[in-house]
């Protein structure tokens, strides 16, 4: 069973950089799929982020691409997300989750539970 | 950017209740259209994918139809369980999901 935890701070000051870091088990992600983040405002929809294959390639959400970096640590079987110059908008659960490959690249199938980041000073 | 669409954003149905949501794409998609459930503090869970395509284990009472830039989901006799918020999303060209429709007790 595939299983996706996030974790990183819980609050980042407005203009700083959020860090996430999503552990992945039971499934290698050298292995294959794409390996995404999307996120949630407050009562909101969803909105993708970004993905990235074990091998560093990625794909970005145009209106986000300027500010954000994804990448992936398949020793640790881990990737990230780097989200530069904050504002209050960027206040959302942000999940982490598996998915598919080639054209498919952003059908999740496998979601982390989510984790809360509070933009704030 | 591709624009999705769903409609009702709340439909108020009954247990048994048969249960239609709409999701346009602002341009053609193909078959590249999923759909999630997502329930408060959950989430979301994968119901659909390639617009027709039941996910495993997944109830037989949800499918999904269309192609092109027209999608909709049906549930044929909503269960207590089926209470929740549906999206559509796209992945033909990067992703983009709809701003969800919520299903609640009438």
């Amino acid at each position: 069973q595939v299983q996706l935890q996030e974790s990183g701070p819980g609050l980042v000051k407005p203009s700083e950089t959020l860090s996430l870091t999503c552990s992945v088990s039971g499934y290698s992600i050298s292995n294959g799929y794409y390996w995404d983040w999307i996120r949630q405002p407050p009562g909101k929809g969803l909105e993708w982020i970004g993905n990235i294959w074990h091998s560093g390639s990625t794909y970005y959400n145009p209106s986000l691409k300027s500010r954000v970096t994804i990448s992936v640590d398949t020793s640790k079987n881990q990737f990230s997300l780097k989200l530069r110059s904050v504002t209050a908008a960027d206040t959302a659960v942000y999940y982490c989750a598996r998915g598919g490959e080639g054209a498919s690249s952003a059908l999740v199938d496998y979601w982390g539970q989510g984790t809360l980041v509070t933009v704030s000073s | 950017d591709i624009q999705m669409t769903q409609s009702p954003s709340t439909l108020s149905a009954s247990v048994g209740d048969r249960v239609t949501i709409t999701c346009r794409a602002s341009q053609s998609i193909s078959s590249w259209l999923a759909w999630y459930q997502q329930k408060p503090g959950k989430a979301p869970k994968l119901l659909i994918y390639k617009a027709s395509s039941l996910d495993s284990g997944v109830p037989s009472r949800f499918s999904g139809s269309g192609s092109g830039t027209e999608f909709t989901l049906t549930i044929s006799s909503l269960q207590p369980d089926d209470f929740a918020t549906y999206y559509c999303q796209q992945y033909n060209s990067y992703s983009t999901f709809g701003q969800g429709t919520k299903v609640d007790i009438k």
